[in-house]
């Protein structure tokens, strides 16, 4: 069965720290890994990962792949408030183009 | 484009009526995708459609739930008769294929 793990949970920072958001996946016919942020509605897109060892990067937000240890990270530098919400990886498969997520990560940035 | 457009927003039901769902995708997007959102289970794939046709709904979670995609901009999703247990938020998304979903804003489905 696919499953796709995040961790940690739920994390609390001040703002100005860094924080690394993981997911880890098991999965079938990998194509892609997103990351998605939630705030208070729907989920919003932030990257989409295919190759390993390649940064995304948007701002003081960054991601990068591990196809073999099949994870991936999302960091997050100089944190701010409105850096709060819950963060979702979702990886995608070959053949039927599904869609699992994850259980998500809640951050919460405090001032 | 609005975006993909979900409707009730909120619905506040009895257990054992049905509800429906609906959802708008955004024009010229061939995936559209339904989810249920929980505190305990996350973001859970319940069924998605390519071009209007079922292809996965093994995570329709029992026969009270039923979906349709009777055309290319509209889609429904029912349960009958409705549970407790089936209070959650439930989300519309679309695409176009390329791993890149776009999400309405969901309904929030109460049952009491």
């Amino acid at each position: 069965e696919d499953k796709v793990v995040q961790s940690p949970l739920s994390l609390v920072v001040h703002e100005g720290d860094t924080v690394t958001l993981n997911c880890s996946y098991e999965v079938t016919n990998f194509r892609s890994l997103l990351w998605y942020k939630q705030e208070k509605k729907a989920p919003t897109f932030l990257f989409m990962l295919t190759s390993s060892g390649i940064e995304k990067k948007s701002g003081r937000l960054s991601s990068i792949l591990d196809k073999k240890e099949l994870f991936s990270i999302l960091n997050i530098t100089a944190t701010q408030t409105g850096d709060s919400a819950v963060y979702l990886c979702a990886v995608e498969v070959y053949n039927n183009n599904d869609m699992r997520f994850g259980a998500g990560t809640r951050l919460t940035v405090k001032p | 484009d609005a975006g993909v457009i979900q409707s009730p927003r909120h619905e506040v039901t009895e257990m054992g009526q049905e509800v429906t769902l609906r959802c708008k995708p955004i024009s010229g997007h061939d995936y559209l995708f339904w989810y249920r959102q929980t505190m305990m289970r996350g973001l859970e794939l319940l069924i998605y459609f390519n071009n209007n046709v079922p292809i996965d709904d093994s995570g329709m979670p029992e026969d009270r739930f039923s979906a349709k995609m009777p055309n290319a901009s509209f889609s429904t999703l029912k349960i009958q008769p409705s549970e407790p247990r089936d209070s959650a938020v439930y989300f519309c998304a679309t695409g176009q294929g390329n791993g890149e979903l776009f999400f309405g804003e969901g309904s929030r489905l109460t049952v009491l």
